[in-house]
């Protein structure tokens, strides 16, 4: 198993541009979730989804958008990319919300945006 | 709502020194806490977790027991290595609200540094 993937590792956009950022799990997971993680203020969570066709807003939402058109894949849309952006991603997804699931990570996506 | 508070770093530690790093939390159900650890240029992978109150979680020689009493869930090992070094994250997942999917709330996290 990969476990869970994540591309591009490094991302440089300039303010306005949209990208997305792609996330793929080959453990038949049905939870995953995308974090952003800035110095000082751990990992956020920005959209979740419970099973395809399923998504719903986290902590910090703006500026992102989400689907799951696939049990497998969990692609986070930057709009247009704003300087505030600027951090590191984390795809993440769980089998269970049993009562200690555990969460696996991707490697992480770093963007900047300029 | 939930949160969770560590202590800031960074720590910095001899190889073979007793590791502690403190954890509390607020919650509005019953919480299932979790320590993360994220390595160097990697994702964060689980340490260890505990489910209900007087829980030990265990593993690599870390520890951590849920008090509840405390609101605590501090992360201990005896002695501790190079390879150690990393950023170690607190969360809680609270299982006792409907919208309780099974969030992890984090705390911000505490890097150590192991050194020969």
């Amino acid at each position: 198993n990969a476990g869970v993937t994540q591309t591009p590792k490094f991302q440089v956009l300039k303010t306005g541009q949209s990208m997305t950022l792609q996330c793929a799990q080959d453990m038949n997971h049905e939870y995953m979730s995308w974090y952003r993680q800035d110095p000082g203020m751990g990992l956020r969570l920005i959209h979740y989804s419970v099973g395809a066709g399923i998504t719903d807003q986290g902590e910090v939402p703006n500026g992102y958008n989400v689907s799951r058109s696939t049990t497998e894949d969990f692609p986070l849309r930057l709009l247009s990319a704003a300087p505030s952006q600027t951090s590191v991603y984390f795809c993440a997804s769980s089998y269970s919300i049993g009562e200690a699931y555990e969460q696996y990570f991707g490697p992480g996506t770093r963007l900047t945006v300029t | 709502g939930n949160s969770v508070t560590q202590m800031e770093g960074p720590v910095t530690l001899s190889e073979e020194a007793f590791l502690t790093i403190n954890c509390t939390y607020t919650a509005t159900g019953y919480p299932s806490l979790f320590w993360y650890v994220q390595y160097p240029g990697e994702g964060l992978q689980l340490l260890l977790k505990a489910t209900k109150a007087d829980d030990k979680g265990s593993n690599k020689g870390f520890e951590a027991t849920y008090r509840k009493e405390t609101t605590s869930f501090h992360l201990e090992k005896g002695s501790v290595q190079v390879s150690d070094s990393a950023v170690y994250f607190c969360a809680l997942s609270d299982q006792g609200t409907t919208d309780s999917w099974g969030k992890l709330q984090f705390g911000a996290g505490t890097q150590v540094v192991v050194t020969p």
